[in-house]
This record gives C-alpha cells, sequence and structure tokens, in this order.
C-alpha cells in the first residue's frame, strides 16, 4: 500500500489553458475527495465519488471544472480556460466505507499545486 | 451550515512542553466526527486523531489527546513531551453528512512550532 498518490506535484500555466490532475487512491478505497486549499486556508470540499459515481459537488466547481473517476479506481480533475484565481494547492484523500476501524477516515495525497501566471 | 474556528493562527513552545491547540465549530447535527490532521511542510496531511461525539472518552493517540466537549462545541488537541517532528500546520475538522458525503469541513489551521 503506497497511500494516496497525486501528480503532477506541481503545475504551471497560464491564464486560459487548459490542466489536468491525476490522483490514484489507496486500492481497496471506494471513496475518492477532491479539495482545494489556498494559501494560509484550510481545504475547502470541491468534489467526491463514491466507486465511479460523482455524488456531490461544491458550489465552488464552477462549470470549468470536471472530474471523473472511470471505473472506480483513479481520478482526474480538470479545470478549463484556467483563471489566476484558480491557483492553489489540489488535494485528493480516499476512504473506505467497508473497512473496520478506518472507516470515517480520509487518506490525503500530498497534492498538486496549480500557479495560474 | 458547519463551520470550524481556530482561534490560535501560530503557536511556539520548546521541545518537551506541552502545547493545546483550540477549536471550536458549529453544527445542528447530533452524530458526527471530529478530527485532527497535521500538515508537515511541503508534505501530505495526515491524520493525528479522531473523536466520536456519541462517546464521551477523550480520545487519545500516545502523546496527542483531545478535550471534547459537546455541549460547549470544543475540541482542543494536547500534545505532551512535544518534539522537533511536531512542527506543522495542525487543522483541525469536522466531518458532516455521516449517511451522505462524508464531507471534511476544516478550519484555518494553527501553525505549530517547536524550538529546540
Amino acid at each position: 500500500d503506497t497511500g494516496v498518490s497525486q501528480n503532477p506535484r506541481h503545475k504551471i500555466t497560464k491564464r486560459g489553458q487548459n490542466v489536468t490532475f491525476r490522483c490514484d487512491p489507496i486500492s481497496e478505497h471506494n471513496r475518492l475527495y477532491w479539495y482545494r486549499q489556498t494559501l494560509g486556508q484550510g481545504p475547502e470540499f470541491l468534489t467526491y465519488f463514491q466507486n465511479e459515481a460523482q455524488l456531490e459537488k461544491s458550489r465552488l466547481l464552477s462549470d470549468r471544472f470536471s472530474a471523473e473517476r472511470p471505473k472506480g479506481s483513479f481520478s482526474t480533475l480538470e479545470i478549463q480556460r484556467t483563471e489566476q484565481g484558480d491557483s492553489a494547492m489540489y488535494l485528493c484523500a480516499s476512504s473506505s466505507m467497508r473497512l473496520a476501524g478506518a472507516k470515517n477516515i480520509q487518506y490525503f495525497g500530498a497534492g498538486t499545486r496549480l500557479s495560474v501566471l | 451550515a458547519q463551520t470550524v474556528t481556530q482561534s490560535q493562527p501560530e503557536m511556539s513552545v520548546q521541545e518537551a512542553e506541552t502545547v493545546t491547540l483550540s477549536c471550536t465549530y458549529d453544527t445542528s447535527e447530533s452524530n458526527y466526527y471530529l478530527f485532527w490532521y497535521k500538515q508537515p511542510p511541503s508534505r501530505q496531511m495526515i491524520l493525528v486523531i479522531r473523536q466520536e461525539a456519541y462517546k464521551q472518552q477523550n480520545a487519545t493517540e500516545n502523546r496527542f489527546s483531545v478535550n471534547f466537549q459537546k455541549a460547549a462545541k470544543s475540541f482542543s488537541l494536547k500534545i505532551s513531551d512535544s518534539q522537533l517532528g511536531d512542527t506543522a500546520m495542525y487543522f483541525c475538522a469536522f466531518m458532516t453528512g455521516l449517511q451522505g458525503a462524508q464531507k471534511l469541513v476544516f478550519g484555518q489551521g494553527t501553525r505549530l512550532t517547536i524550538n529546540p
């Protein structure tokens, strides 16, 4: 078990470009979450998946954001037409609804830091 | 809406001292979970300790313990015998929607520095 993996660790892009981040959760975890963390703040919930189904999206997730989790494994978060306000750390977390003792615990990846110039 | 407040943006103590980080939250739910997460510089967020709201006994994990006051909606973290490796951002978090999304609501964080 290598934990939650996120790629890339850092992404620098120009305003207006599209970017995509990837998250590989812990293998037996059926839930996957995306959070956004701006400088000096705590993470804020964006969206989550149970298996391959995206069950809830925050109002923070504008139409320019889309997330997928094909086959209930890895997930991607795409931001189209990036804006400077999108600059943040994007965190992925996974959890299991089935593992006794580990229920309700979210395990985080190291995040992808996005800088929009 | 649930909110989590950490009133201490920064704290600094000497190695081996005991330090307490404060957290208050607001919710109308009766059953929920509370967490403290640690985020070392440039590293991933790690769970420190978890408390289930229906349990009156305060959770402990080695040098880490909580003081959970449900009526006051207070959830402080005590670190005993602090070590240099405890230097990190500490986030208090509330888990909402236990029958649904189980998403975390975080406070603004407390930057803790342990000095040698």
